[in-house]
């Protein structure tokens, strides 16, 4: 089973749009969120983390928290070409498991 | 800066060889993870080590997967008998890092063939 989905498979925006990526925990032992960002043909780089309800925002990019529904989202700005990514959501386990979902694949179309 | 390195790069197996593939985790972190990665799966946990003790052995993996660290900058993934649907990248991954202790840092992976 699954412990960490994400949404949608796959994006496409316009240069300048705005990327929105969800992702949901269905384990509620989770505690701890992380993006990772892999381009292709290379290995995951954290982009962001957050365990607190709320935002947290580093430059173009923003991360939601909702720790009650275990829900967390990431949004990309002003997104460019170099944005286009496979985009991991990943989850920790008060055991210290560390999960990752299917990833969405972003394209940013110039 | 030694980022986790992961030896080989690639590796082609006949169906039912055994392989073993190598990581060195950056100096100083607790953890290791040993992920698989394919497109339909996404990427699995395979292992996990805290200050070397196994703390994850991959249950479905288990039987033919075995990771080992023998110390504290060295560990190995073990796949016997190898079989094509093992084909896949396997990554690793330290963290501990003091400025961000959960923080993954992967190494470039090992693409693994089996014919």
């Amino acid at each position: 089973q699954q412990k960490v989905q994400q949404s949608p498979e796959s994006l496409i925006v316009p240069e300048g749009g705005m990327a929105s990526l969800n992702c949901t925990s269905s384990d509620r032992n989770v505690d701890y969120f992380w993006w990772y960002r892999q381009h292709s043909g290379k290995s995951p780089k954290m982009l962001m983390s957050i365990f607190s309800n709320g935002e947290k925002e580093e430059g173009r990019f923003t991360v939601h928290l909702n720790k009650a529904s275990l829900h967390t989202s990431l949004h990309i700005r002003d997104s460019q070409p170099s944005d286009s990514a496979l985009y991991l959501c990943a989850a920790r386990r008060a055991n210290n498991r560390i999960f990752f979902g299917d990833g969405t694949q972003l394209v940013v179309k110039p | 800066d030694a980022g986790v390195t992961q030896t080989p790069r690639h590796e082609v197996a006949e169906k039912g060889q055994t392989i073993i593939l190598k990581c060195e985790p950056v100096s100083g972190h607790n953890d290791l993870f040993w992920y698989r990665q394919t497109k339909i799966q996404g990427l699995e946990l395979l292992s996990y080590f805290r200050s070397k003790s196994l703390m994850e052995d991959g249950g479905a993996f288990k039987d033919r997967f075995k990771a080992e660290m023998l110390n504290s900058s060295f560990s190995t993934l073990k796949i016997q008998p190898t079989e094509p649907k093992d084909s896949a990248v396997y990554l690793c991954a330290s963290s501990g890092d003091k400025i961000s202790a959960e923080t993954l840092y992967f190494g470039s992976g090992t693409r693994l063939t089996v014919l």
